[in-house]
């Protein structure tokens, strides 16, 4: 099994571009989630997948929308990136119910905007 | 909304030495508490979690913590540091809808030869 895979690994975008984040897991996971990581600040939640067809705003959403479409893939996208935005992003996958399940990490995507 | 931090953003100690990395959480209600690790360009990896039950917890690695409720206090430890524990560390609580986990501002660990 890959677990949680992340594409791509690192990018580069201009002020302004567009960019898809997209998240896949193979373990028939219900939950996903997608978090930002900056210095000194932990991980953020940004969006988050309770299932198929759902999404829901985590503690900072702006400036990103999410999709999942299919069970396993949890796409991010940012329609007019920011230098803000310059973050190193997590996608996470957990079985579901039960506040004692943990979440399954992917190797995460290191994006610069400048 | 619960909450969590963690005293000390670094830690530096001798290859060896007892590792002690601190995490105090607040909550309302009974938390689920976990310890994730983090290699330098690496995802997060869990090292151990509380759920209820014993409340000294193992882990991965030699790893232990220990909830203390009195104290709203869940910290690490290892008793002797290796090289490779040299890494960031994560405290988080799960909390609400969605099971979404809210971490401490993390601690990074350097282990010294």
């Amino acid at each position: 099994n890959a677990g949680v895979t992340q594409t791509p690994k690192f990018r580069v975008l201009k002020t302004g571009q567009s960019m898809t984040l997209l998240c896949a897991q193979d373990m028939n996971h219900e939950y996903m989630y997608w978090y930002r990581q900056d210095p000194g600040m932990g991980l953020r939640l940004i969006h988050y997948s309770v299932g198929e067809g759902t999404t829901a705003k985590g503690e900072v959403p702006d400036g990103y929308n999410v999709s999942r479409l299919k069970k396993q893939n949890f796409l991010l996208g940012l329609e007019s990136a920011a230098p803000s935005q310059t973050s190193v992003y997590f996608c996470a996958s957990s079985y579901g119910l039960g506040l004692y399940n943990e979440q399954f990490f992917g190797p995460g995507t290191r994006l610069t905007v400048l | 909304a619960q909450s969590v931090t963690q005293l000390g953003s670094h830690v530096s100690v001798s290859e060896g030495a007892l590792v002690l990395l601190r995490c105090n959480y607040s909550s309302s209600v009974p938390p689920y508490l976990f310890w994730y690790v983090q290699y330098p360009n690496q995802g997060l990896q869990l090292l151990l979690k509380y759920t209820t039950g014993a409340t000294l917890v193992k882990g991965i690695n030699g790893f232990e913590a220990e909830f203390k409720k009195s104290e709203t206090s869940f910290h690490l430890t290892k008793p002797s540091a290796h090289m490779s524990d040299a890494a960031e560390y994560f405290c988080a609580v799960s909390e609400g809808e969605g099971n979404k986990l809210v971490f401490g501002a993390g601690t990074i660990l350097r282990v010294k030869s």
